[in-house]
């Protein structure tokens, strides 16, 4: 059973940039067939996909997010990261990290990770 | 404003059907054959519940199904529950130049 976990911090001032970490076990990242990817939830409202990657780097990111986030991978820790500069509150949000398959059926979830931006 | 648009809310009584409709466009819905729908409790991470339209993952009890017509996807729940009772959300792939995925807005589904 894949299971994957968001870890970070819960708190970034303005102007910083958000960093979260997910950590996937009960698979290995670099089995490949898998896209990872973040998809966030700002407070009661609806889901909003933010990025996906490959074990091997290849990256696609949502055209409205893509000039401030970064996704990257690192086999080694079978993680997957999330960078999202220049934050403001607008970016409050839980953030989900989750497995995507062919044509981005997101089968397996984190938990979720609130991140509030806030001086 | 979402890529998709899902009407806000949908009811039904203790055992009867509900549908709820997702629409978007050719580049998106009607496009791909990707739709997935996601059912999400109060606090909790969304659960998929429907894949590449019709498809259901090992789990998930046959009383809900999903179809499409040209650019709307619709999922149906029948025999309704009261644990029915949750968000549901819609998303598509969407743009093959530069994949990416889209959502809906998310319609609230109350057991009456």
């Amino acid at each position: 059973q894949v299971q994957l976990q968001e870890s970070g911090p819960g708190l970034v001032k303005p102007s910083q940039t958000l960093s979260l970490t997910c950590t996937v076990s009960g698979g290995s990242i670099s089995s490949g067939g898998y896209y990872w990817s973040w998809i966030r939830q700002h407070p009661g409202k609806g889901l909003e996909w933010i990025g996906y990657i490959y074990y091997s780097g290849s990256t696609y990111y949502n055209p409205s997010l893509k000039s401030r986030v970064t996704i990257s991978v690192d086999t080694s820790k079978n993680q997957f990261s999330l960078k999202l500069s220049s934050v403001t509150a607008a970016d409050t949000a839980v953030y989900y990290c989750a497995r995507s398959r062919q044509g981005a059926t997101l089968d397996y979830w984190g938990q979720g990770t609130l991140v509030t931006v806030s001086s | 404003q979402s890529a998709l648009t899902q009407p806000p809310s949908a009811s039904g009584s203790p055992g009867q059907s509900v549908t709820i409709s997702c629409t978007g466009t050719s580049s998106d819905v009607g496009g791909y054959n990707y739709v997935s729908w996601y059912q999400q409790h109060p606090g909790k991470a969304p659960k998929l519940m429907i894949y590449e339209v019709s498809k259901r993952p090992s789990g998930v009890p046959d009383r809900f199904s999903g179809s499409k017509s040209g650019n709307t996807a619709s999922l149906t729940v029948s025999g309704l529950q009261a644990e029915d009772e949750a968000d549901y959300y819609c998303s598509s792939y969407a743009g093959s130049n530069n994949p990416h995925v889209v959502f809906g807005g998310g319609t609230k589904l109350t057991v009456l």
